[in-house]
């Protein structure tokens, strides 16, 4: 499976816009970026996946740079619910089935 | 929908005892089930592949005699820690999913702590 590449920590406001990014220079063509978060305590959340384009749901944006080497989560209004270890894991559909997790980014939002 | 459930959420148990824990997915069928393991400030660590019906496939490191894993139905799995002792002690989370191309969904995690 193909390495990504997070900041450890990062540190936001309540209410305002967080930008969780990721880097995955050796991703493969049939490669789709993943985002989970875990809360403390608590299994792994399914944040949000996409392929090429820009996604968006209820929990968050997903931003795919135009080379697929990088990508954003995007958090619109951060709230003290969203603290917590955010994942950017690449996934080849079709081919390696297994989730593997890397350090991921621990979020710590400010009231 | 996509509810996983683990049983129970804290065990505390004595060093050469055996425990399981139990996996369900409460309203999907599972094809494939995963059981991970984190250490304190770690990250999740991916322990063995259950299929059901099949013999699960277990990650390099990991002792499969120690940790066995069934996956009997498409709605359950089960991890037995086997004889187990105080460096067992740690957080072990199911996930799982209804086929290849779907989303992994995850359980709430078991704390286990081994005196």
């Amino acid at each position: 499976d193909a390495k990504t590449t997070q900041p450890n920590s990062m540190e936001s406001n309540e209410e305002e816009p967080v930008h969780l990014p990721c880097n995955h220079s050796t991703i493969s063509g049939t490669d789709y970026i993943h985002w989970y978060r875990q809360l403390p305590s608590q299994g792994p959340e399914y944040v949000i996946h996409g392929l090429t384009s820009n996604v968006n749901n209820r929990m968050a944006s997903l931003a795919i740079a135009e080379d697929r080497k990088s990508s954003t989560l995007i958090l619109h209004r951060a709230t003290l619910r969203d603290a917590a270890v955010y994942y950017c894991i690449l996934r080849k559909q079709g081919g390696s089935e297994k989730l593997v997790f890397g350090k991921g980014t621990k979020l710590t939002v400010n009231p | 929908g996509a509810v996983v459930s683990q049983h129970p959420s804290r065990v505390i148990c004595k060093s050469g005892t055996s425990v399981k824990i139990e996996c369900r997915s409460l309203d999907f069928q599972a094809t494939t089930m995963f059981w991970y393991r984190q250490f304190p400030k770690q990250s999740l660590m991916l322990m063995a592949t259950s299929n059901e019906g099949s013999k699960a496939t277990y990650e390099q490191g990991v002792e499969k005699d120690k940790f066995l894993i069934n996956h009997a139905s498409l709605t359950l799995s089960t991890l037995t820690v086997t004889s187990a002792h105080p460096e067992d002690s740690s957080f072990y989370i199911c996930s799982a999913r209804r086929g290849a191309q779907d989303t992994q969904y995850f359980g709430p995690g078991t704390r286990l702590t081994v005196l």
